[in-house]
Formats: C-alpha cells, sequence, structure tokens
C-alpha cells in the first residue's frame, strides 16, 4: 500500500516555467488537497477536491490550477513560476466522516525558483 | 479569515519533563481539532485528534480542548529528545471543509 505518492521530491525551475506537480493515492480516499509550507510556516491551503470533476480554490489559489479527472490523482499545474512560489508542497488526501485518522500526507516536492 | 495561532517557539524542555504546547482559534463553527508532528524534512503526521471539551490522553500525549476560550493545547510527558519536532495544531469545521493549520511550534527537548 504506498499511500500518497508526490512527483517528483525535488526541483528548480527558471523563472517564467511551467511544471506540474504529480500526487496519486491507492486509498481510494475521496478528498484531495494540495498545501504549501514556506520555511518556518505552516501549511496553507493552495486547492482542494472533494471527488473526481470537482475542485475548489484555497486560501492561495493563485498562480496555481489543478484538475480531477480520476480518484486516484490530482496533479497541480504551475504556470509562469515565480519566485514567491519558492516552497514545499504537499498534497495529502483523506476519506470522508474517517476524521479520527486525519489526513495522509505525501512526502512533498521541494520547489525552488531561481 | 480563519486563523489558528501558535506560538513559533522554539520551545526548550529537559527530557523527562512536561512540554505544553498551546494554540488558540478565531472560527466557533470549528468542530474538530489535531495536532500533527512534523519533523524537518518530512511531512506532518497526526498524533491527536479531539473534538469534544476536556481531556483525551493517549500514552504520553494529552489534548486539552476548551471550546467556549477556543483553546487547544497538547502535553507532551516525560519529553524524550526524539520529540524534539514542530507541532502544528490545525482546526476544521463540519462537513468537507479542509483542515486549516497554524504556523507551528518548534519543540527542542534537551538530555
Amino acid at each position: 500500500n504506498a499511500g500518497v505518492t508526490q512527483t517528483p521530491k525535488f526541483r528548480i525551475l527558471k523563472i517564467g516555467q511551467s511544471m506540474t506537480l504529480q500526487c496519486t493515492q491507492d486509498m481510494n480516499h475521496n478528498y484531495m488537497y494540495w498545501y504549501r509550507q514556506d520555511p518556518g510556516m505552516g501549511l496553507k491551503l493552495i486547492y482542494y477536491s472533494v471527488g473526481a470533476g470537482i475542485t475548489d480554490k484555497g486560501e492561495v489559489p493563485n498562480g496555481y490550477n489543478v484538475s480531477r479527472s480520476t480518484t486516484e490523482d490530482f496533479p497541480l499545474r504551475l504556470e509562469l513560476a515565480a519566485p514567491s512560489q519558492t516552497s514545499v508542497y504537499f498534497c495529502a488526501s483523506s476519506y470522508p466522516g474517517q476524521e479520527v485518522y486525519g489526513y495522509t500526507f505525501g512526502s512533498g516536492t521541494r520547489l525552488t525558483v531561481v | 479569515q480563519k486563523e489558528v495561532e501558535q506560538n513559533s517557539g522554539p520551545l526548550s524542555v529537559p527530557e523527562g519533563a512536561i512540554a505544553s504546547l498551546n494554540c488558540t482559534y478565531s472560527d466557533r463553527g470549528s468542530q474538530s481539532f489535531f495536532w500533527y508532528r512534523q519533523y524537518s524534512g518530512k511531512s506532518p503526521e497526526l498524533i491527536m485528534f479531539i473534538y469534544s471539551n476536556g481531556d483525551k490522553e493517549d500514552g504520553r500525549f494529552t489534548a486539552q480542548l476548551n471550546k467556549a476560550s477556543q483553546y487547544v493545547s497538547l502535553l507532551i510527558r516525560d519529553s524524550q529528545p526524539s520529540d524534539s519536532a514542530t507541532y502544528l495544531c490545525a482546526v476544521k469545521n463540519s462537513g468537507n471543509t479542509p483542515l486549516v493549520f497554524g504556523k507551528g511550534t518548534r519543540l527542542s527537548v534537551i538530555a
């Protein structure tokens, strides 16, 4: 059971480049989330999804896009990368009604924009 | 804007002591409260979940919730160097609303 898998683990982008952060879960969780974590800070919600075909903005969605075509996958797209997007990105998933188990987090993607 | 406030620390305690971590939240509609532990360079992992006023104990960890004061805390008894990490408080409303995280408190347990 792999849980939540994020790729890549590390990436350096130049300003203006684009990339997609991949996130896949094999637990049949309906809910999936993208958070970013800046140094010394907590997690800020970028986008989330409660099921295939449904996405919603979080606290900091500008500069990002998401899609949810399947239950398993929730990719995060960065268009026109900016230095302010340098951060660690965490994907997470959960199952409705199972709050006691919290979120299952991926191992994170460390992104640097130069 | 829903806010979750934590003292960023660092909080330093000697080995064997009780570490007390505090968290306040702004949204009175919050229903569920979580404590996550995050080691440096790693992803957060859930250590406690509480939704009723009062205390909840799990091994060396005790979560305390006071909804009237909008306050949740985590006590770690017999602190060990392996407890040194950042502790994130997270809060959730009912339904499918996502967790809102605080900035975390960095705990250092000195051997």
